[in-house]
């Protein structure tokens, strides 16, 4: 069936352009997460979402940083005035529960980079 | 110090043999772990998930937690060229929060 699914997959922005990262997840998914992964590192929560409502927003590093998923369903980050710090892959994931666990079904990512 | 500690290696090793990978944590309220296995370019895939102490069997996949010691592992029997990729720990303190990951351990499999 279809998973997660992410785009555009990749993503070059000059320094101070706003980009908007778009995630469908699986269809039926309540929950769904955002998270940010540097080169060579784990990945990094962001945002979490269950329906339309954002639950956790604590690990947005910036207020440039804002996520919506306004029907429940697909979820955008957007990032403003990006920095060369924001480089990075943003990876989505949406789950279910499974024996008291909300199981986590990740996309392929964006990866931004920026110049 | 990290939540959560993991060699990023790499480690390699030859077709067929067991691997061992690992993870320390330092929050004794994380009750859910999980391993994930990462290719190149792709997202995350999940591997294992245990609640709680003890092991778990999934063909050649072992996922082993000790809350005792904040220790988890996973072994890998009869290694394949196709387990080679970064292998992720991650844990959660209940069913829906967020995970809490490693920094990854990337495995190299030699035929």
């Amino acid at each position: 069936g279809a998973g997660v699914s992410q785009s555009p997959r990749y993503k070059v922005a000059k320094r101070g352009q706003d980009v908007a990262l778009r995630c469908d997840p699986i269809s039926g998914h309540v929950s769904l997460f955002w998270y940010q992964q540097a080169l060579g590192q784990g990945p990094e929560f962001l945002t979490y979402f269950q329906n339309e409502a954002q639950l956790d927003k604590s690990g947005l590093p910036s207020d440039r940083f804002f996520a919506e998923r306004p029907e429940g369903s697909v979820s955008t980050l957007k990032i403003q005035r990006t920095q060369q710090e924001d480089s990075a892959v943003y990876l989505c994931a949406s789950s279910f529960r499974l024996a008291g666990l909300e199981t986590q079904y990740f996309g392929p990512g964006t990866r931004l980079l920026v110049l | 110090q990290k939540e959560v500690e993991q060699d990023p290696g790499p480690l390699s090793v030859p077709e067929g043999a067991i691997v061992s990978l690992n993870c320390t944590y330092s929050n004794s309220a994380f009750q859910y772990f999980m391993w994930y296995r990462q290719y190149s370019r792709k997202g995350p895939e999940l591997l294992m998930y245990t609640y709680s102490s003890g092991n778990k069997e999934d063909g050649r996949f072992t996922a082993q937690v000790d809350k005792s010691s904040k220790y988890i592992s996973l072994f890998i029997r009869d290694s394949q060229p196709s387990d080679s990729a970064t292998y992720l720990c991650a844990m959660t303190r209940s069913g829906n929060t967020p995970l809490v990951f490693g920094k990854g351990t990337r495995l190299s499999v030699i035929a």
